[in-house]
């Protein structure tokens, strides 16, 4: 059974750092992309970064280029995502997604059930 | 870039049909057929219903298609039942620089 499970969420101060981890499980975590999608309370779904197998190809959406940076370790099937600078408006739920792959462009197959980042003074 | 634009809210009877539309443009749902969409229940993670416009992946109830006419997108739901009632989101590969974007989400409520 795929398994996808994000931890280090919490709330921090403007301005602070917090590093996201998901571990995998249930797949051959080295041949997938993955992806970290965000969800603000009570609105929709937000992409934010996507990192290639072998993390050759990395990508990240404007609203949190420069300041989040997405990584992975296949030895120990997990997902990073470290988040500096962070705003109020980065207050949100943070999903981890898997790439379906097999020619489907962006689709995303299975998801954690989320950690929540909250951001406030 | 703006979201795909998608209704707030569509409601229906159990058993009867319905139908989500998702307008984007000509750089992403027009443009390319990698149209997904996405079941989230209350305080769940997103379920992956459709992708590649119409493919339902294994295990997805047939009660669920998906559809695409030039910029949009739609999802049917055919023999409403209560465990329907949820939020839906689209998604399509874009051209543009954030490699995929979201609708809004629409909510489905089961009269």
């Amino acid at each position: 059974e795929v398994q996808l499970v994000e931890s280090g969420g919490g709330l921090v101060k403007p301005g602070g750092s917090l590093r996201l981890s998901c571990g995998a499980s249930g797949f051959s975590f080295s041949i997938y992309s993955l992806n970290w999608v965000r969800q603000a309370p009570g609105k929709g779904l937000e992409w934010i970064s996507s990192i290639s197998s072998g993390s050759t190809y990395i990508y990240y959406a404007d609203s949190v280029k420069g300041r989040f940076t997405i990584s992975r370790d296949n030895a120990e099937n997990s997902l990073f995502l470290q988040m500096n600078s962070l705003r109020v408006e980065d207050t949100a739920m943070y999903f981890c997604a898997r790439d379906r792959g097999s020619g489907s462009l962006m689709t995303f197959d299975y998801w954690g059930q989320g950690t929540l980042v909250t951001v406030s003074s | 870039q703006s979201a795909l634009t998608q209704p707030a809210s569509v409601s229906g009877s159990p058993g009867q049909s319905i139908t989500i539309s998702c307008t984007g443009t000509s750089s992403d749902v027009g443009g390319y057929d990698y149209v997904s969409w996405y079941q989230q229940p209350p305080g769940q993670a997103p379920k992956l219903l459709i992708y590649d416009v119409s493919i339902r992946p294994s295990g997805v109830s047939n009660r669920f298609s998906g559809s695409k006419s030039g910029d949009m997108a739609s999802l049917t739901i055919s023999g409403l039942q209560a465990d329907d009632e949820s939020h839906y989101y689209c998604s399509s590969y874009t051209s543009d620089s954030a490699l995929v974007i979201f609708g809004g989400g629409t909510k489905v409520t089961v009269l």
